[in-house]
């Protein structure tokens, strides 16, 4: 069974491009979550969906970033423009429920410069 | 306040031994839950074992358990039998159903096991 699949795994980018990360959760989850992880700011929560709607964006650093899900097998996480302290590692999750386990894809190394 | 604090920065265990990761939570929600995730050095966050605040039993998965102290609020990994494969960081998480719903990770524990 595939799990959470990411792309791109690595990104390398140059101040004040777009970036757009992608995901495709588990088939069957109803709900889908974007992570941000830093060494100084640890594992943050950016987003979540439930059913393809956005329930809580408050993690959200600025309206630099913004998420869609157009269905249930995709979602994407966009910076535009992109800055240096964006540089971090970017993770899509998905579950059943919000009772249980998430299960996270393999993330998106990002790098801005 | 810290709603999920591990002290540990790093630990070291010999191989075959066991050892036990601290962690302590910070909540005044009756309905919750602990998890505690593994991230090895290939980057990935793979799901260990999970607590309900209403469970009365420890939780186990394999060599994985949970020493799950409510009155202390805390919530310890404990692994028996470590293996080499086992160093990796360790993250635990709480959920609070009856707050925002929202996976709040620690600062994580870094195991070492040596030969």
């Amino acid at each position: 069974d595939a799990g959470v699949i990411q792309s791109p795994r690595h990104e390398v980018t140059e101040m004040g491009q777009e970036v757009t990360l992608r995901c495709k959760p588990i088939s069957g989850h109803d709900y889908l979550f974007w992570y941000r992880q830093t060494m100084m700011r640890g594992l943050e929560l950016l987003i979540y969906f439930n059913n393809n709607v956005p329930i809580d964006d408050s993690g959200m650093p600025e309206d630099r970033f913004s998420a869609k899900m157009p269905n249930a097998s995709f979602s994407t996480l966009k910076i535009q423009p992109s800055e240096p302290r964006d540089s971090a590692v970017y993770f899509c999750a998905s579950s059943i429920g919000l009772a249980k386990e998430q299960y996270f894809g393999p993330g998106t190394r990002l790098t801005v410069t | 306040a810290q709603k999920i604090t591990q002290t540990q920065p790093g630990m070291f265990v010999q191989e075959k031994e066991a050892v036990t990761l601290d962690c302590t939570y910070d909540t005044s929600d009756q309905s919750y839950g602990l998890f505690w995730y593994k991230q090895p050095s290939s980057g990935e966050m793979i799901f260990l074992i999970y607590q309900g605040s209403y469970d009365e039993q420890n939780a186990t998965e394999g060599r994985y358990s949970l020493n799950f102290q409510k009155a202390r609020k805390s919530a310890n990994l404990v692994i028996s039998a470590s293996q080499l494969g086992d160093s990796a960081m360790y993250f635990c998480a709480m959920r609070e159903r009856d707050n925002t719903d929202k996976l709040i990770f620690g600062t994580g524990t870094r195991l070492q096991v040596f030969p």
